[in-house]
């Protein structure tokens, strides 16, 4: 079955500790990329990645890292997590990069929550 | 920058009526315009994508307009089931820069038995 996964589905951690949230897609798609999804400010670019060893800022990268060394592979890392950083992350794969002029839709993983106390 | 505004948080209809969902963006304009749901606590699920050079694109019971000099998309479910209950999403391309898509905050719609 062609899908995204994310792990942990739901996470509880202390500021500071460091974590990360592994994604992966069996769809061989080239485009990841991470998103956050707040209440009242819908879902919010942090990372993409054009294929491996290419990854660029979103909207709101601060506080985040990422990094594809595999084609599949697009983990999220928090370095030293914050309260402001709870929230409810996606990740997101599709053929190509979704840009002007291309309409690859976009396949999302089920969803980790995050809270960080 | 790019905005996009979907006319509101939530919508309540009763059951068997035609939901209108609406998307209004500014500053730009998109090639397409996609729609998407989601449910709760999960990742949204593309439902349709509709091109600037198409007034309309049609699946089973739902319907996009894409009008591009008001700036407007319109989401129509027709014959709505409760299990049409979700939060819908309209998402553009980015303009420049980050090869991705911009989503709204969605519109909640509630289908009333």
């Amino acid at each position: 079955e062609a899908q995204v996964t994310q792990n942990p589905r739901y996470l509880i951690t202390v500021t500071g500790k460091k974590l990360t949230v592994t994604c992966s897609q069996n769809m061989n798609h080239e485009y990841m990329s991470w998103y956050r999804q707040d209440p009242g400010l819908g879902l919010r670019q942090i990372y993409y990645s054009m294929n491996v060893e290419a990854t660029d800022k979103g909207d709101v990268p601060e506080g985040y890292k990422v990094s594809r060394k595999e084609k599949r592979n697009f983990p999220l890392i928090l370095e030293s997590p914050s309260p402001n950083q709870t929230s409810l992350y996606f990740c997101a794969s599709s053929l190509g990069p979704t840009g002007r002029g291309r309409t690859d839709t976009q396949y999302f993983g089920p969803g980790t929550r995050l809270t960080v106390l | 920058s790019q905005k996009i505004e979907q006319n509101s948080e939530a919508l309540n209809i009763q059951e068997g009526k035609t939901a209108t969902l609406t998307c209004n963006y500014t500053n730009y304009s998109p090639a397409y315009l996609q729609w998407y749901r989601q449910d709760p606590g999960r990742g949204p699920v593309f439902l349709l994508l509709i091109r600037e050079n198409e007034k309309e694109k049609r699946k089973e019971r739902l319907k996009v307009t894409f009008d591009t000099t008001l700036k407007q998309s319109l989401f129509h479910i027709t014959a709505s089931q409760p299990a049409d209950s979700a939060t819908y999403l309209c998402a553009l391309p980015f303009q420049t820069g980050a090869n991705n898509l911009f989503f709204g905050t969605g519109t909640r719609l509630t289908v009333i038995p």
